[in-house]
């Protein structure tokens, strides 16, 4: 099966200041690979898909922006964050048709 | 409409208690259904699939009604342990799941 590695898992920036969230997963090829923000006692918001290398689909307008560098990577990035970007950012990917989808252990970013 | 409802909750219930969630989905054509388990400030974990027969899985039942477009969890006897957010999950022919907000469980002594 596969597993998903998300580091830093708390990270506390300033305002204004660059972010860069990797995600690695491991135990699969060429996986569907999500970018969710959940907010605090919030549910969990579709950021960024992709589906292979280099293909990128956003859902919502923001400052943020995903790469998909290399088959199993997927990184989250801005370049001035803002104070709602706060939040539990979490990696996920299918496991298969009927097995869900797993996440990441994710990353708790507070913006101050 | 939303996607996917959910009841937030809380549900407060005893140790012992059977307790039953609701999701409601609006995508008629929907393929997929699942139930996760959320602790606080964890990741989401699969809990079980919901298949068109209904499945169980010890103390949880998971049910889906097509025709009412909703999935149902059960959960027999309540565990302490049990406490945590449950979301469900709906999944149509894109590639994209939608998760319902959660409905947070409670079980007190």
């Amino acid at each position: 099966s596969q597993t998903i590695h998300q580091w830093p898992a708390t990270l506390v920036q300033p305002v204004g200041s660059p972010l860069s969230l990797e995600c690695t997963v491991e135990g699969t090829s060429n996986p569907n690979l999500y970018w969710y923000r959940q907010a605090a006692g919030r549910g969990l918001q579709l950021l960024f898909y992709s589906v292979g290398i280099g293909q990128i689909s956003s859902e919502v307008p923001q400052n943020l922006s995903a790469s998909r560098p290399q088959d199993r990577q997927f990184i989250l990035s801005s370049k001035k964050l803002l104070l709602s970007d706060s939040g539990f950012y979490l990696c996920a990917s299918p496991q298969g048709e009927n097995y869900g989808y797993t996440f990441g252990s994710g990353t708790r970013l507070t913006v101050v | 409409r939303k996607e996917v409802e959910q009841d937030p909750g809380p549900f407060n219930v005893p140790e012992g208690a059977t307790v039953a969630f609701n999701c409601t989905y609006s995508n008629s054509a929907s393929q997929s259904f699942f139930w996760y388990r959320q602790d606080c400030r964890k990741e989401p974990k699969l809990l079980m699939s919901v298949y068109s027969s209904g499945n169980e899985d010890g103390r949880f039942t998971a049910q889906l009604n097509r025709a009412s477009q909703y999935i149902s969890l059960l959960i027999r006897d309540s565990k302490l342990s049990d406490s945590a957010t449950y979301l469900c999950v709906v999944k149509g022919g894109s590639y994209i799941p939608t998760f319902g907000r959660g409905t947070s469980l409670i079980v007190h002594p």
